[in-house]
């Protein structure tokens, strides 16, 4: 079974500090995502990259970072958390090319106060 | 600017009854289209998908109804269930295995 893995299913964190939230996937796929999802906004594409220290800008890369040092880890950084960033946070991981999917971890929720 | 638009917000069927959700895009360069399903507490699962190449793929009492022309696509549960309660969200990408861009979501509730 493919797992991807999100590091914590909850989080609470106070406005101004830095965040990060951890993703690893054990599947040796070359691509990551990070997401957002909130309601009536279906997901949103965040960062993603398709190799080890590559990344791009998804639609709303504002206020985020990410860090790809590992082919298994994708790491998003809020580098000043603001209560606008309490979110469901999605990673999700697939192979390159046709017949590929992307598996999803199961999500962290995100509070900032 | 949202790419993927989908329709309706929110769905009430009774158990037997039909489910249908529709998805309208804008970029032809569009070439995979799936659909996911997400329970509560859960991440998105892949339901279904299709290429612009057909028209329709049916997969059980799921299938995705698919026009080029019109841009849009749509996914038809049959037999809807009470299990068939979640959320889905339709999408599209330039190819397999890269980023999706996704509709606002349906949240679907089958009553018994």
């Amino acid at each position: 079974d493919v797992k991807v893995t999100q590091s914590s299913r909850y989080l609470v964190k106070r406005t101004g500090e830095k965040v990060f939230l951890e993703c690893v996937q054990d599947m040796d796929h070359e691509n990551m995502f990070w997401y957002r999802q909130d309601p009536g906004l279906g997901l949103r594409l965040i960062y993603f990259s398709y190799d080890v220290k590559m990344k791009e800008k998804g639609d709303i890369p504002e206020g985020y970072s990410v860090s790809r040092e590992k082919k298994e880890r994708f790491s998003l950084i809020l580098e000043s958390a603001s209560t606008n960033q309490t979110s469901m946070y999605l990673c999700a991981s697939a192979s390159g090319g046709v017949g590929s999917e992307a598996f999803f971890g199961q999500g962290t929720r995100l509070t900032v106060v | 600017q949202q790419q993927v638009k989908q329709s309706p917000q929110s769905l009430i069927v009774q158990k037997g009854g039909i489910s249908i959700i529709n998805c309208a895009y804008e970029n032809t360069a569009f070439d995979y289209f799936p659909w996911y399903q997400q329970f509560p507490g859960k991440g998105p699962a892949l339901l279904i998908a299709i290429r612009p190449d057909v028209s329709e793929k049916k997969e059980g009492r799921f299938t995705i109804s698919f026009n080029k022309s019109a841009k849009q696509f749509s996914l038809h549960i049959m037999d809807s269930q009470p299990g068939d309660s979640a959320t889905y969200f339709c999408a599209a990408s330039k190819r397999q295995g890269g980023k999706l861009i996704f509709g606002q979501g349906t949240e679907l509730s089958v009553k018994p």
